[in-house]
Formats: structure tokens, C-alpha cells, sequence
């Protein structure tokens, strides 16, 4: 039974460069969920897409990000004109909704991101 | 407000001993879900435990226990006997019904000193 998976683990670009992640989910799961970790604070939430229907997305999520889920399977989180302050760890999680019982997210590895 | 809230920043402790992480929790829903997490210093989280509003009861696995009282919107975590694997950040989090996004608390880093 394989986790959830994210790659790169590990960017380091240039100030104005784009990036792109990647999120490969529990093979079941119809839920993604994208979130933001800085040093220091808890993760926050930035959207989430119920197979490959983006439902929701955070304040947080500026206009220089983007986020896909092409066929409801993995997931690709963009970010163009990277700035130093984008520098965090994004963290991927998927879950099983069936009605309204919310089900436990499964966090991946996260990819640390690192803006120079 | 949906909040959770970690007042204990870090805490450190010697091999052995027992150790409660606290959490405090804010929501207007009546239906809401629970969790704690581990996050290792790999940076993955780990998923510890998930509670729902209507079942007060406290779990027990192992060494780990949690405590959930509903008049004090508090579902605090003791680790009996700790152990030096056990050093890593805990959070806290809350999903309420009518969402679907986990808040999350600031972390407590717990460090278990040999």
C-alpha cells in the first residue's frame, strides 16, 4: 500500500524562475489537498480538488499560483515569478470522502522549496 | 472563529517520563473531527489519531493516550514513558463539517533528552 508521494523533495531556483510539483495521492483517494508549511508554524491550507474538480482555494493562493488535477489522479502545483518569501515546504495530502464523513488526510514528504 | 491553539511551544524532558501536550479549540459547528499529527524531523506528517465531536471517549494505544473534553474544547496528548524516538513537532488540528481543510495549531516540538 503505497503513501502518498510528492516530487521533487527538493527545489532550489532563482528569484522570478517558475516551478512546478508534483503529487501522486493514494491510488483510491478522490480527494487532493495542497498546504503551505514556513519554519516555525503549522501547515496551512491552500486548495483542494475533489477528483478533478478544484472545490476550493485559499486567500493565500495568489494569482502566480496555479494547481491541477488533470484526470482526477496526480496533481501539479505551479508557481511562476517565484519570490524569496514562496520559500516553505508544500505538503500534499489525499483522502476518501464517501458523503459527509470526513475522512483522515494522509500527508506526503513534502517538497521544500527554497527561493535565492 | 475555528482556531486551534498550541500554547506549549517547546517542551523537553528526560527519557522515561511522562509527558501531556495541550490543545485548545475553537468552532461554532456542532460536528467537527479532531486530529493529531507527528511531524518527525524528515518533515513528513504523521497521522496519530482522529476523534469526532460525538465520541468523548479517551483512546489509549501503547504509550499514547488522549484526552478529549468537550466542556473545555481541549483534546490533550500524554505520551506514558517517553523515548527518544518520540522527539519530533506535534500538531493539533481541527476539520469542521462544513469544510473540508484541516487547521491546523502552531506545533509543540517535543524533545526527549537520553
Amino acid at each position: 500500500d503505497t503513501g502518498v508521494s510528492q516530487n521533487p523533495r527538493h527545489k532550489i531556483t532563482k528569484r522570478g524562475q517558475n516551478v512546478t510539483f508534483r503529487c501522486d495521492p493514494i491510488s483510491e483517494h478522490n480527494r487532493l489537498y495542497w498546504y503551505r508549511q514556513t519554519l516555525g508554524q503549522g501547515p496551512e491550507f491552500l486548495t483542494y480538488f475533489q477528483n478533478e474538480a478544484q472545490l476550493e482555494k485559499s486567500r493565500l493562493l495568489s494569482d502566480r499560483f496555479s494547481a491541477e488535477r488533470p484526470k482526477g489522479s496526480f496533481s501539479t502545483l505551479e508557481i511562476q515569478r517565484t519570490e524569496q518569501g514562496d520559500s516553505a515546504m508544500y505538503l500534499c495530502a489525499s483522502s476518501l470522502v464517501r458523503g459527509a464523513i470526513q475522512e483522515t488526510q494522509y500527508f506526503g514528504p513534502g517538497t521544500r522549496l527554497l527561493v535565492l | 472563529a475555528q482556531k486551534v491553539t498550541q500554547a506549549q511551544t517547546e517542551i523537553s524532558v528526560v527519557e522515561k517520563e511522562d509527558v501531556t501536550l495541550d490543545c485548545v479549540y475553537e468552532t461554532r459547528d456542532t460536528t467537527y473531527y479532531l486530529f493529531w499529527y507527528k511531524q518527525p524531523p524528515s518533515g513528513e506528517l504523521v497521522f496519530l489519531i482522529r476523534r469526532n465531536s460525538f465520541d468523548e471517549q479517551n483512546e489509549i494505544s501503547g504509550r499514547y493516550s488522549w484526552n478529549f473534553q468537550k466542556s473545555t474544547s481541549s483534546f490533550n496528548f500524554t505520551i506514558t514513558a517517553s523515548q527518544v524516538v518520540d522527539s519530533a513537532v506535534y500538531f493539533c488540528a481541527l476539520v469542521y463539517s462544513s469544510a473540508s481543510k484541516i487547521i491546523f495549531g502552531s506545533g509543540t516540538r517535543l524533545s526527549i533528552r537520553p
